[in-house]
């Protein structure tokens, strides 16, 4: 079956633009996950969804960034007035339930460049 | 703060020989934990998920779990070169009565040589 999908595959930017990344989680999958990756570094946790409310917030790096989950399914990461530190690979991941006993499937990623 | 933690490497193994790769978390309460392959520019992928202490074995791939130590590894057996990629660790932490997240380490780079 399909996988994660995410959209854009890149997106280019000027600085103080807003974006808005999607991401389509594996059908049923009712936990969904964003990380951002900079270059040579680590996943760094951003937000997490089960079915459309958002236990954990915890990672929104500021008020500029904010994400909904609509219909338990698509998800979207906005980012407001971007900045050249946003630039990153944002992963999406989807997973069958909130346990964090099921494997996450990762989405191809969306790399974002800010100039 | 809940740590996953992981040498970053590079890990250098001549091909053949085995590979093995570390990672110590802090929350005591994690009940499940995983590897994650990334090859450059490419999305992690799942090599293993292990829940119970002991050894756990896939192919060429052997996870092994200590939850006294907190302390989980993965040994690669007969190393290729294409087993080239960083490997990242992933615990399960615990967000709220029922739901959890999982935490990643920064990953550990292997890079396995002719």
């Amino acid at each position: 079956g399909a996988g994660v999908s995410q959209s854009p595959s890149n997106k280019v930017t000027e600085k103080g633009k807003d974006v808005e990344l999607r991401c389509d989680p594996i059908s049923g999958h009712t936990a969904l996950y964003w990380y951002r990756q900079s270059l040579g570094q680590g996943l760094e946790f951003l937000i997490y969804f089960q079915g459309n409310s958002a236990p954990d917030k915890s990672g929104l790096p500021s008020d500029r960034f904010s994400a909904e989950r609509t219909g338990g399914s698509v998800s979207t990461l906005t980012i407001q007035r971007t900045q050249q530190e946003d630039s990153a690979v944002y992963l999406c991941a989807s997973s069958p339930d909130s346990g964090g006993t099921d494997t996450q499937y990762f989405g191809p990623g969306t790399r974002l460049t800010v100039l | 703060q809940k740590e996953v933690e992981q040498n970053s490497g590079p890990l250098s193994v001549p091909e053949g020989a085995i590979a093995s790769l570390n990672c110590t978390y802090s929350d005591r309460g994690s009940q499940s934990f995983f590897w994650y392959r990334q090859y450059s520019g490419k999305s992690p992928e799942l090599i293993m998920s292990i829940y119970s202490n002991g050894d756990k074995e896939d192919g060429r791939f052997t996870a092994q779990l200590n939850k006294a130590s907190q302390y989980v590894s993965l040994l690669i057996r007969d190393s290729q070169p294409s087993d080239s990629a960083t490997y990242l660790c992933a615990v399960n932490e615990r967000v709220d009565g029922t739901a959890s997240k999982l935490t990643f380490g920064t990953g550990t780079r292997l890079q396995v040589t002719l």
